[in-house]
């Protein structure tokens, strides 16, 4: 069992849709982050979200943490290929740090 | 600047036998964490230094050990290869300790095969 869930898996989408990433846990974080990974690379962090029900914009993502500090959602508008990678959340409670289960996006052309 | 450098990028090994994997952080970083990659666990935190000392260790046997030296530069090592430790080992390094504090970057990452 992993402490944060993520959904979709897999998403694929055309070009210009929109889309949104779901990150849930049973758990309560002082903070969560988000990040982007491509093939190849290792993952590259795209915000921290701290306080509950905070949303932050970065050009045409735009990502929320919960009220209660258990979950956060990535949103992205208008999506286009270099969009393309695994999305992963991340987190600390206690002592350890763990990563969602991610999810794999794939913009179509 | 540079950024976060692991070797090698690729790895093979025979089950039973150990390896040594190396992190480079970049310059003026003094936290660096590890972490294991598989598609069935996903990325998974090994543990993290700070200043030489271990700050924290995510739940893997002892089998997984790590130390940083005084420049930073920090290596892990895992003993008695197993099949199931077959994945891409990532480092990442930051300024601050605190993995949730602190902006962190990774490195291209190890990937280790286990024959």
């Amino acid at each position: 069992t992993q402490l944060l869930e993520q959904s979709p898996q897999f998403l694929s989408i055309q070009e210009g849709e929109n889309l949104t990433v779901y990150c849930n846990s049973s758990s309560v974080f002082s903070s969560l982050q988000w990040y982007r990974q491509e093939p190849g690379e290792g993952p590259v962090l795209l915000v921290t979200v701290v306080t509950g029900g905070e949303v932050k914009k970065l050009k045409r993502l735009t990502f929320q943490f919960g009220d209660a500090r258990k979950d956060s959602s990535l949103h992205i508008t208008a999506a286009q290929p270099g969009d393309t990678g695994l999305y992963l959340c991340a987190g600390a409670t206690g002592n350890q740090f763990y990563f969602g289960t991610g999810t794999s996006l794939t913009v179509i052309p | 600047k540079a950024g976060v450098t692991q070797t090698p990028r690729y790895l093979i090994k025979t089950r039973g036998q150990q390896v040594t994997l190396s992190c480079s952080p970049i310059s003026g970083h003094r936290s660096v964490s590890w972490y294991q990659q598989t598609p069935g666990q996903g990325l998974q935190f090994l543990f993290e230094y700070f200043s030489e000392t271990q700050r924290n260790k995510g739940n893997f046997p002892g089998r997984f050990s790590g130390r940083q030296f005084s420049n930073s530069r920090s290596e892990m090592n895992v003993s008695t290869l197993e099949l199931g430790d077959s994945a891409l080992y990532l480092c990442a390094s930051s300024l601050l300790p605190g993995l949730s504090n602190t902006e962190a970057f990774f490195g291209q990452g190890t990937r280790l095969t286990v024959v």
